[in-house]
């Protein structure tokens, strides 16, 4: 079956560390999305790419970095930079015609220790 | 800039009855759609139903519906019958269409629904 998958479900990061979050989708959609969620908030938009090898800074993209370098992979590191990196993040995939939405994984919950 | 508005942080029905949750949108931009997601205690995002701009008939998905004002802006969410399985937190959220290509979606900040048995 198609899908969108993320992993790790869920890690721990060290203060001053970096750690990146897998994206992996077979849906053969052009476009993905980060987005992150904090408790009882709506969804930020970190980056987004809409072809490979070419990626957008979203409203939050401070402290975060990602990479298209394949269709199907979009991964988002969190560095060191990102002050308050504690939160649940969502990536997902879309096609770029009308009328589409998009299709999610089910997220990685990330928490400073 | 494109921004979605839900004004009811928590919501509460009972099991059976009718809810309506509300959204309003502001936007210069006249190829867009709106939808409804829903994300239940599992953290999954569910798309439960979409409304293209251009058509004046709203939108039915089972026991899901749509009230779609475009004039004012306004996309609300109606839920039939509620069930149990109906309590989660639920998204609106806006997409346009522009230069040949679908943009990126912008959300609600949400409306958490309770179902009391």
């Amino acid at each position: 079956d198609g899908g969108i998958t993320q992993s790790p479900k869920y890690l721990f990061r060290k203060e001053g560390q970096n750690v990146t979050l897998s994206c992996e989708q077979n849906l053969n959609h052009d476009a993905m999305y980060w987005y992150r969620q904090d408790p009882g908030q709506g969804l930020r938009l970190i980056y987004y790419s809409q072809i490979v090898n070419d990626f957008q800074k979203g409203d939050i993209a401070e402290g975060y970095s990602v990479s298209r370098e394949k269709k199907e992979s979009f991964p988002l590191t969190v560095t060191s930079a990102q002050k308050n990196p504690t939160a649940f993040y969502l990536c997902a995939s879309s096609m770029t015609g009308r009328g589409y939405g998009y299709t999610f994984g089910s997220g990685t919950r990330l928490t400073v220790v | 800039a494109q921004t979605v508005t839900q004004s009811q942080p928590e919501m509460s029905v009972q099991e059976a009855e009718t809810v309506t949750l509300s959204c309003t949108y502001d936007t210069s931009e006249s190829d867009y759609y709106l939808f409804w997601y829903k994300q239940p205690p599992s953290r999954q995002m569910i798309l439960v139903i979409r409304q293209e701009a251009y058509k004046q008939q709203n939108a039915t998905e089972n026991r899901f519906s749509v009230n779609f004002q475009k004039a004012a802006k306004s996309f609300s969410l109606k839920i039939s019958d509620s069930q149990l399985g109906d309590a989660a937190m639920y998204f609106c959220a806006y997409r346009f269409f522009s230069s040949g290509s679908a943009r990126q979606l912008t959300f609600g900040s949400g409306t958490q629904l309770t179902v009391l048995p």
